[in-house]
């Protein structure tokens, strides 16, 4: 049984452009959890949805982030117009609807 | 505002050692605390789970406390070897049953070195 699988583990954008971080949860289950570590700072929750849901978006910033969890294919971050200030660390986290999370490796997106 | 607060920032020890993390937090209403290992460039891996009720559990060289009436959480490891070096991060969940959800609350972690 596979773990949390994020890809790109890396990924390098210039200012201005689209970053799409990819998500697939763990096999059997339906929560997907978005995290952003910035260098130095502790994870910090942005987004929480189970499939076709956002169920928490909180800590989500209002504009030019969007996430999702269709049906069928992985979960989605996606960063519109990026910024230096979006460059960090983003991880994904997965359950089966109990509270606990399995963690993926991250992906490092670094803004240009 | 839900807090977690993690001390020392980082910590050096020598192989072979014993050493002790703190967390104190003020996260309300509790509903279990979580230590994470996370290694440089990977992300966290859970340690220990407790909830209310249990003062102490045990994952090999690696023993957490838990004192609820003051809010404070210890992780302990014991023979430490060069491996342990990573980062230390308290995690506390909060449940608000009336709106079926639960909010998870970050320290920024303690960082270990471990050196030969």
């Amino acid at each position: 049984n596979a773990g949390v699988m994020q890809n790109p583990r890396h990924l390098v954008r210039r200012r201005g452009q689209e970053a799409r971080l990819r998500c697939s949860p763990m096999k059997g289950h339906s929560h997907v959890y978005w995290y952003r570590q910035l260098p130095e700072e502790g994870l910090k929750f942005m987004v929480y949805l189970q499939k076709e849901n956002i169920i928490d978006e909180s800590g989500m910033p209002k504009e030019r982030f969007s996430a999702e969890f269709p049906k069928e294919g992985p979960s989605i971050l996606r960063i519109q117009q990026v910024v230096r200030g979006d460059s960090a660390a983003y991880f994904c986290a997965s359950g089966a609807g109990s509270y606990e999370q399995y963690f993926g490796p991250g992906t490092r997106l670094t803004v240009t | 505002k839900n807090q977690v607060e993690q001390s020392p920032q980082s910590l050096i020890i020598l192989e072979g050692k014993n050493c002790t993390l703190q967390c104190n937090y003020t996260v309300s209403p509790f509903s279990n605390l979580r230590w994470y290992k996370q290694d440089t460039g990977r992300g966290p891996v859970s340690l220990t789970i407790m909830t209310f009720s249990e003062n102490t559990k045990s994952n090999g060289r690696y023993t957490a406390t838990l004192d609820a009436d003051t809010k404070q959480s210890s992780l302990h490891i014991t023979a430490s070897q060069l491996s342990d070096s990573a980062s230390y991060i308290c995690v506390v969940t909060s449940v608000h049953s009336g709106a079926g959800s639960y909010q998870l609350t970050f320290g920024k972690g303690t960082k270990l070195s471990v050196i030969p």
